[in-house]
């Protein structure tokens, strides 16, 4: 069965220092979200792609956050510089068409120190 | 505000019991809802989909139903067994507002035995 792939699986890095965080999702899957998640949480959007384009980044934190899926299929989030709150679980997920069913992959746990 | 309510963040039950987890929404008018279930460290998987125009919707033990009246859904699970301990989330997206789903915070289920 075909499955969303995120790595690392978990990085522990310093404020202020750089990170960044890769996702391959389903193949065929026009549709990809970043999602941060809190502890305790429902996960949040951060960005939705539609191929190669930005669909939605209106809770991107742009100071700081950027997203990319340059040829339409993986995809990569960074940060810089990394913030003591930006510790949380990062999602990615995939999606055939945008509004269906969304396959979430495995997570990235981010502890900023 | 819009936002997702999930009755409770926890939810004990007892080995071959009924888990009702409850969904609560407000200023929205999904097309429909979702549930998913995460385990700890782990992306959320999807489990159902019911649509506005379905009432009740099931998937081997698990049973879902929609009240577009009362603005609510609730999940069950029949027969529960220890594997099913987990956090269930409901997400919806909501209309006119892109294709990302909304998630709430989450029920944790532990079923003992």
């Amino acid at each position: 069965e075909a499955e969303v792939a995120q790595s690392p699986r978990y990085k522990i890095t310093e404020k202020s220092q750089a990170v960044a965080f890769w996702c391959d999702p389903i193949s065929g899957h026009a549709t990809l979200y970043w999602y941060r998640q809190i502890l305790g949480q429902g996960p949040e959007l951060l960005v939705q792609f539609q191929d190669e384009s930005v669909v939605d980044d209106s809770q991107l934190p742009k100071d700081r956050f950027s997203a990319e899926r340059l040829k339409g299929v993986d995809s990569t989030l960074k940060i810089q510089p990394a913030e003591l709150g930006d510790s949380a679980m990062y999602l990615c997920a995939s999606s055939f068409v945008q509004g269906e069913t969304q396959y979430f992959g495995p997570g990235t746990r981010l502890l900023v120190l | 505000s819009q936002k997702i309510e999930q009755n409770s963040e926890a939810l004990n039950i007892q080995e071959g019991k009924t888990a009702t987890l409850t969904c609560n929404y407000t200023n929205y008018s999904p097309a429909y809802l979702q549930w998913y279930r995460q385990d700890p460290g782990r992306g959320p998987v999807f489990l159902l989909l019911i649509r506005e125009n379905e009432k009740e919707k099931r998937k081997e033990r698990l049973k879902v139903t929609f009240d577009t009246t009362l603005k609510q859904s609730l999940f069950h699970i029949t027969a529960s067994q220890p594997a099913d301990s987990a956090t269930y989330l409901c997400a919806l997206i909501p209309p006119q507002a892109g294709t990302a789903l909304i998630f709430g915070k989450g029920t944790t289920l532990s079923v003992s035995s």
